[in-house]
């Protein structure tokens, strides 16, 4: 069966350093997502992507970061200046259609970040 | 703003046994609500979409039923195993959005053999 698959499975790094956290989305997929999850907390919404530009956007997803499709496989979340709140787990997601109608998201196993 | 709630947040049960898990969410305009299983350090697998126009989904032994006026979906477990131990969200879109789903906190089920 298709999966989202997500690189590294674990990313520890320094405060104020970039970082780059990979996804594979369902090759037919059309729309990419970015969630996250703080432990202990809920999962919150980072970012959507469709036709290669952001549809949407949270509160959290400032400046500091950043999304690209370099090519027609990869998906990326670009941290450039870490900070330690930024300690989460990041989960990818994608879907065939707009999910408006009613379509299911499918999502990796995650990236666990920690910022130390 | 969409506000997704579950309770309970835990659950242990004994093997074979039937629960319900409960989800409360506070727009009604919602147009499709799903429930996700996380298993510890994995991702989100998808269960169940039900849409606005729909009651009630069935996958295997599970069944989520969504009503819209009372702001209320349920996810009915029968004959519950201990392969079923995980933690179960519920999400819905915020607004109309594309793809911002606002997730509860879970329900994390521990069914003992």
């Amino acid at each position: 069966e298709p999966e989202v698959t997500q690189t590294p499975s674990h990313q520890v790094t320094q405060m104020g350093q970039e970082v780059i956290l990979r996804c594979v989305p369902i090759s037919n997929h059309l729309y990419f997502y970015w969630y996250r999850q703080i432990l202990g907390q809920k999962v919150e919404f980072l970012v959507s992507f469709y036709n290669n530009e952001i549809s949407e956007k949270s509160e959290i997803f400032d400046d500091q970061f950043s999304v690209e499709r370099p090519d027609g496989s990869n998906f990326t979340l670009k941290i450039r200046s870490t900070k330690l709140e930024d300690s989460a787990m990041y989960f990818c997601a994608s879907s065939l259609r707009d999910p408006s109608q009613s379509e299911k998201l499918f999502f990796g196993s995650g990236t666990q970040l920690s910022v130390l | 703003k969409q506000e997704v709630t579950q309770i309970p947040a835990a659950l242990s049960v004994p093997e074979g046994e039937n629960l319900v898990l409960n989800c409360s969410f506070t727009d009604s305009a919602i147009y499709n609500l799903q429930w996700f299983r996380q298993d510890p350090g994995k991702g989100l697998t998808s269960l169940l979409l039900i849409q606005s126009s729909q009651r009630e989904q069935t996958s295997g032994r599970l069944n989520a039923s969504l009503d819209k006026s009372s702001g209320r979906s349920t996810l009915y477990i029968a004959a519950s195993q201990p392969g079923d131990s995980a933690t179960y969200l519920c999400a819905g879109p915020y607004g109309g959005s594309q793809g911002n789903l606002i997730f509860g906190k879970g329900t994390k089920l521990s069914v003992k053999p």
